[in-house]
C-alpha cells in the first residue's frame, strides 16, 4: 500500500473556477502536512503547511485536514492560469521529525 | 527566509565519468538534509538521508557506493554520482532541515544531469 495517495490527474479547470486537489495518507502517527507547488522543471516550492485537523487559509489557498479519515486537501480559489503545475501532498513520516514522504503529485491545468 | 542553494543547476558528463553536486544552506544549520531524484512525470523519490558528520542512510534500491553523499558540515552536503550511466541521466534536488519544525524542508533548485 503507497503511504501517501494522489489523483495523477490531470485536473483541468477553467479560469476562475476552484480546484480541489486531495491526498490521503496510511500512518496515522503522521503530525505534519505540506502542499508543494512544482513547476515543470522547477523544484517543489511549498505553500501550504497543516499540523492540526480542519481548515488554514492563506490567501487562495485553503487546506483542509481530518486526521481521523486521514486526508488532506487543498483548495485554490479563483484559479489562475499561473496555477498550472504539479501539486504534491507531502506528509511527515510520523516517527521521525525531519523526513516526509511525497505523493505521486496532481497535475493542475487552469484553461484561460 | 530560509536559503538552498545547490549547483550546479546543469551538467552534461559522459558516461564512465563522476559528478560531484553540492547542497548548501546559506542562512541556518542543516542537521539534515536529503537527496531526491526525480524522473519526468513521477514525483521525487527520497535517495538517501545524511547528517552531519555521519554515514548518509539510503533508501531501498539505492547504491550507496554510486551515489556517495558526504555531509563534511552543518552547511554542506554533497551527492557525487561515479561512473555514471545514461540511465542516472535525472534531475537531482537536495532539501535541507533546519533542526526545527516537523517536516520543514527547504529545497535546493534541483540539478539536471544529463549522462551521455
Amino acid at each position: 500500500q503507497k503511504e501517501v495517495e494522489q489523483n495523477s490527474g490531470p485536473l483541468s479547470v477553467p479560469e476562475g473556477a476552484i480546484a480541489s486537489l486531495n491526498c490521503t495518507y496510511s500512518d496515522r502517527g503522521s503530525q505534519s502536512f505540506f502542499w508543494y507547488r512544482q513547476y515543470s522543471g522547477k523544484s517543489p516550492e511549498l505553500i501550504m503547511s497543516i499540523y492540526s485537523n480542519g481548515d488554514k487559509e492563506d490567501g487562495r489557498f485553503t487546506a483542509q485536514l481530518n486526521k481521523a479519515s486521514q486526508y488532506v486537501s487543498l483548495l485554490i480559489r479563483d484559479s489562475q492560469p499561473s496555477d498550472s503545475a504539479t501539486y504534491l501532498c507531502a506528509v511527515n513520516g510520523g516517527t521521525s521529525y525531519d523526513k516526509v514522504i511525497f505523493g505521486p503529485g496532481t497535475s493542475l491545468s487552469v484553461i484561460p | 527566509g530560509a536559503v538552498v542553494s545547490q549547483h550546479p543547476s546543469w551538467v552534461i558528463c559522459k558516461s564512465g565519468t563522476s559528478v560531484k553536486i553540492e547542497c548548501r544552506s546559506l542562512d541556518f544549520q542543516a542537521t539534515t538534509m536529503f537527496w531526491y531524484r526525480q524522473f519526468p512525470k513521477q514525483s521525487l523519490m527520497l535517495m538517501a538521508t545524511s547528517n552531519e558528520g555521519s554515514k548518509a542512510t539510503y533508501e531501498q534500491g539505492v547504491e550507496k557506493d554510486k551515489f556517495l553523499i558526504n555531509h563534511a558540515s552543518l552547511t554542506l552536503s554533497t551527492l557525487t554520482v561515479t561512473s555514471a550511466h545514461p540511465e542516472d541521466s535525472s534531475f537531482y534536488i537536495c532539501s535541507a532541515y533546519p533542526g526545527q519544525g516537523i517536516g520543514i524542508q527547504y529545497f535546493g533548485a534541483g540539478t539536471r544531469l544529463s549522462v551521455l
